[in-house]
């Protein structure tokens, strides 16, 4: 059965204190890992998508890496506008179009 | 601007009432729409896909006598919550993603807070 597992739950964090968060996974056969943010009452935020072991993207402050067994989404230097709950899903070959979401992990940065 | 509209953002309702929740594809025709349910700390789990034109296609445990999913257009499908009890308390959010390529992001709608009292 897919897994898809974030940690930690919580993070805290003060203005510009970089850090990682994970996520690890099982799956048979991934076709896709995919990082989202959503703000309390909204919507996911799509971020990133990651396909093969090795890859990596970066978008502002952020970067997503991904092995073979598990994503990091790297925050440089954060701002009290990133705090938000970080979602991982990832797809797999035989889920069709389906994501298979992580609980998230939800981000507190401070001033 | 956005992808998905989902409309209403919340609701309040009346147990054994139902409920319509409406998503909307802005940018693009999409012959599949899925529907998901999040509960606090919880991560979103996948209630159904919506296929347009077809029976929508349930994940186990989740009851389509009470989840009625209809998908008439290729722009919009709708989730009706039938006889709404207060643990179908819960946020809803439907998602699309461009048909004829599994490797593209799926985009969100703004959710639903439904609160059955």
């Amino acid at each position: 059965e897919d897994q898809v597992t974030q940690s930690p739950e919580a993070l805290r964090l003060q203005e510009g204190e970089s850090s990682s968060l994970n996520c690890s996974y099982t799956v048979s056969g991934l076709r896709g890992l995919f990082w989202y943010r959503q703000d309390p009452g909204k919507g996911p935020e799509f971020l990133f998508t990651l396909y093969s072991a090795g890859e990596e993207k970066e978008k502002e402050r952020l970067k997503a890496t991904l092995t073979k067994k598990e994503s990091f989404l790297h925050i440089t230097a954060p701002k009290p506008e990133d705090s938000a709950t970080y979602l991982c899903a990832v797809q797999a070959r035989n889920s069709g179009y389906a994501l298979n979401f992580g609980k998230g992990t939800s981000l507190l940065v401070t001033p | 601007g956005a992808v998905v509209s989902q409309h209403p953002s919340r609701v309040i309702c009346k147990s054994g009432t139902s409920v319509k929740i409406e998503c909307r594809s802005l940018d693009f025709q999409a012959t599949t729409m899925f529907w998901y349910r999040q509960f606090p700390k919880q991560s979103l789990m996948l209630m159904a896909t919506s296929n347009e034109g077809s029976k929508a296609t349930y994940e186990q445990g989740v009851e389509k006598d009470k989840f009625l999913i209809n998908h008439a257009s290729l722009t919009l499908s709708t989730l009706t919550v039938t006889s709404a009890h207060p643990e179908d308390s819960s946020f809803y959010i439907c998602s699309v993603r461009r048909t004829g390529s599994m490797n593209t992001e799926a985009f969100f709608g703004q959710g639903t807070r439904l609160t059955v009292v």
